[in-house]
């Protein structure tokens, strides 16, 4: 079993759609991140959180520590949001990463 | 992302041979790590560097070594590339120990 799972897999969206991605994890942090990755193969970091939620823009993360949980929320999705997102946690100077969600937003 | 540069960003080569993928970054951060990304699998860690000359293995690292001798550039060697390296490699760098920007990535194939 991987250490750090995220779901769904693949995920269809409309335009407008509130998207939720999850990711549980087994092992202690320190920090998890979520990552976006573009059909270009290039990959971003969207945020780095450690307790509670940080927004930006239309994209909101939450994390509980207590459930090692954490969830990616898109509001208004828009086809530009077509990506994979990456959930990874950080223990130290280890990091592991999930396997990816992959969002398809249609107009 | 801004200021991180993998070279080359495809590459065909034959079982047996060496290669070098570079990683060059202009932000003049203190780490720098090598990842390989594969189907059904998480970014995995190959080795990571913590400042010149200074590196250490990672969760993947048989078959492959690094070198870092200068803050900017962090190389990746497989010093006889085998077909299970066929995978796409990125390189990522941060101010702290964990990996804030990522290069475009290099996708090798081996045959």
């Amino acid at each position: 079993k991987n250490e750090v799972e995220q779901s769904p897999q693949n995920l269809t969206a409309q335009e407008g759609e509130f998207i939720t991605i999850n990711c549980s994890y087994s092992v202690g942090i320190s920090a998890l991140h979520w990552l976006q990755q573009h059909p270009g193969g290039g990959i971003v970091s969207l945020f780095m959180l450690s307790s509670g939620k940080k927004k930006h823009g239309r994209l909101i993360a939450t994390i509980n520590i207590q459930e090692k949980h954490s969830s990616l929320h898109i509001t208004a999705s828009h086809p530009r949001d077509s990506a994979v997102y990456i959930c990874a946690v950080r223990n130290n100077n280890d990091m592991r990463f999930g396997a990816g969600t992959r969002l398809t937003v249609k107009p | 992302d801004a200021g991180i540069t993998q070279s080359p960003r495809h590459k065909v080569t034959e079982t047996g041979t060496p290669v070098t993928l570079r990683c060059h970054q202009t932000e003049n951060h203190r780490y720098m790590y090598w990842y390989r990304q594969d189907p059904g699998h998480g970014l995995r860690l190959i080795h990571y560097s913590y400042g010149v000359k200074d590196t250490d293995k990672g969760e993947v690292s048989d078959g492959y070594s690094v070198s870092r001798s200068k803050t900017e550039d962090f190389l990746l060697t497989l010093e006889s590339a085998t077909s299970s390296q066929t995978s796409v490699y990125f390189c990522a760098a941060g101010y702290d120990n964990q990996p804030q920007h990522f290069g475009d990535g290099t996708r090798l194939s081996i045959l």
